[in-house]
Order: C-alpha cells, then sequence, then structure tokens
C-alpha cells in the first residue's frame, strides 16, 4: 500500500502565478520529506527537502510547508516558471537510506 | 551533478531472456538502488546496497537480483525478463548514515520487453 500519496496527477498554471502541489502520507515513522523534479528522459534531480522538526524550508522559489498532524506536505513555487513544467515526485524516509515516493504531479506552465 | 552513468540507456529484448543493466558512480557512495518508475505508480525501490557484496530487497524485488562487487557499480539483472518488467529503471545513489538523505539518481534506462 502507498505511503506517500500524490491526488492530484496533474496541474497546469499561468506563467508568474504560484504552484501549489500537495502530498500526504500515512506512517507517522516518517521523519525527512524531499521534493524531487523530473523532466522527460532524464533522472530525478533533487530540489528541497525538510525535516519533521520543521515546520517551512525555503530555498529561492521554492517554499515546503509540513504539517505533521495532518501528515500532509505542500510545495509552493512563486513565481512558476516555464522551465518549472516537469514531473514532481515528493519522497519520505524514516531512516537515513530508504525513501519511499509519490506517484508524481505533472506541472505545466502555461504562457 | 553526481557522477552517475546507467548503460544502456535503452533496450528491447524478447521474454524470457536475460538483461543486466549496469549502473556506474564516481562519487565512491556508500549506498546505491535500483529503482523502476511506471506511470501511476512513481518510483518504486527494487534492490538497494550498502556497501561492496551487501545487498537487501526493496518493494517490487521478484524477478529481480542485484550484484556489486565494487564500490563504483551496481548491477540489476532481469533473470528471465517479462513483459511486466518493460519500465525506465533508475539507478541512484546516496551517502546517507546520518543525512543526509538525499539521493541522486541517474539518467535511466528504458528497457522494453516484448
Amino acid at each position: 500500500d502507498q505511503q506517500v500519496k500524490q491526488n492530484s496527477p496533474s496541474l497546469s498554471v499561468q506563467e508568474g502565478r504560484i504552484s501549489i502541489l500537495n502530498c500526504d502520507y500515512t506512517n507517522s515513522m516518517f521523519d525527512y520529506f524531499l521534493w524531487y523534479k523530473k523532466y522527460p528522459a532524464e533522472g530525478p534531480t533533487f530540489l528541497i527537502s525538510i525535516s519533521s522538526i520543521k515546520d517551512k524550508n525555503e530555498d529561492g522559489r521554492f517554499t515546503v510547508f509540513l504539517n505533521k498532524s495532518a501528515k500532509h506536505l505542500s510545495l509552493h513555487i512563486v513565481p512558476s516558471q516555464p522551465g518549472d513544467s516537469a514531473v514532481y515526485f515528493c519522497a519520505a524516509s524514516e531512516d537515513d537510506y530508504k525513501l519511499s515516493f509519490g506517484a508524481g504531479t505533472t506541472v505545466t506552465v502555461r504562457a | 551533478d553526481a557522477g552517475i552513468t546507467q548503460s544502456p540507456r535503452h533496450k528491447v529484448t524478447e521474454t524470457g531472456t536475460p538483461v543486466t543493466l549496469r549502473c556506474h558512480q564516481t562519487e565512491n557512495h556508500r549506498y546505491m538502488y535500483w529503482y523502476r518508475q511506471d506511470p501511476g505508480h512513481g518510483l518504486r525501490l527494487i534492490h538497494y546496497s550498502y556497501g561492496v557484496k551487501d545487498t537487501d530487497k526493496g518493494e517490487v524485488s521478484d524477478g529481480y537480483s542485484v550484484s556489486r562487487s565494487k564500490t563504483e557499480d551496481f548491477l540489476l539483472t532481469l533473470e528471465s525478463a517479462t513483459s511486466s518488467q518493460t519500465s525506465v529503471y533508475f539507478c541512484a545513489i546516496s551517502e546517507a548514515l546520518g543525512g543526509p538523505y538525499e539521493q541522486y539518481f541517474g539518467p535511466g534506462t528504458r528497457l522494453t520487453v516484448t
């Protein structure tokens, strides 16, 4: 059973606006969360992460929010740019070395 | 970018034949992983290695075996390929052990089993 869920398979957003990607998890032992970005025909690339001791982490245009009580995290991209069009994977870890991934959300940024 | 290469990048094979995919890293990272990516499933862990000759199963290991005889190389073998193993396979590496937990991925191998 999938422990990390991304319930929105796709998201379309206008250039310059905010993209909000959501991720839910079921395993309360997860203590580290990551977002990856993937372009077609390439491997996923690490984007941003957050530890369970924090509720927000920001890196430039990307901000990840963690709500432990709701077992929910989100990725905000502001402002969205055409190069942000990609598949985004949410991932979580309860130990030092294994990750559980969601199914991914395809983001399309419209000009 | 992390130094990770995968070979071959594309392969078409017939049902019942053995197939070996290779992952090579130049980062001297301890952990190496094999994932498969399928629509609707994201990335699923097949096998991983935590050192030379030290490997363990992931969530979708049936029909796959792995070997790691050197730090830099991690091989994935499909013992007798089936159409359900048509997928994109990614290798990843991580230093892990107390963090950071980030894994760095290779470019992928697209495998088609006919």
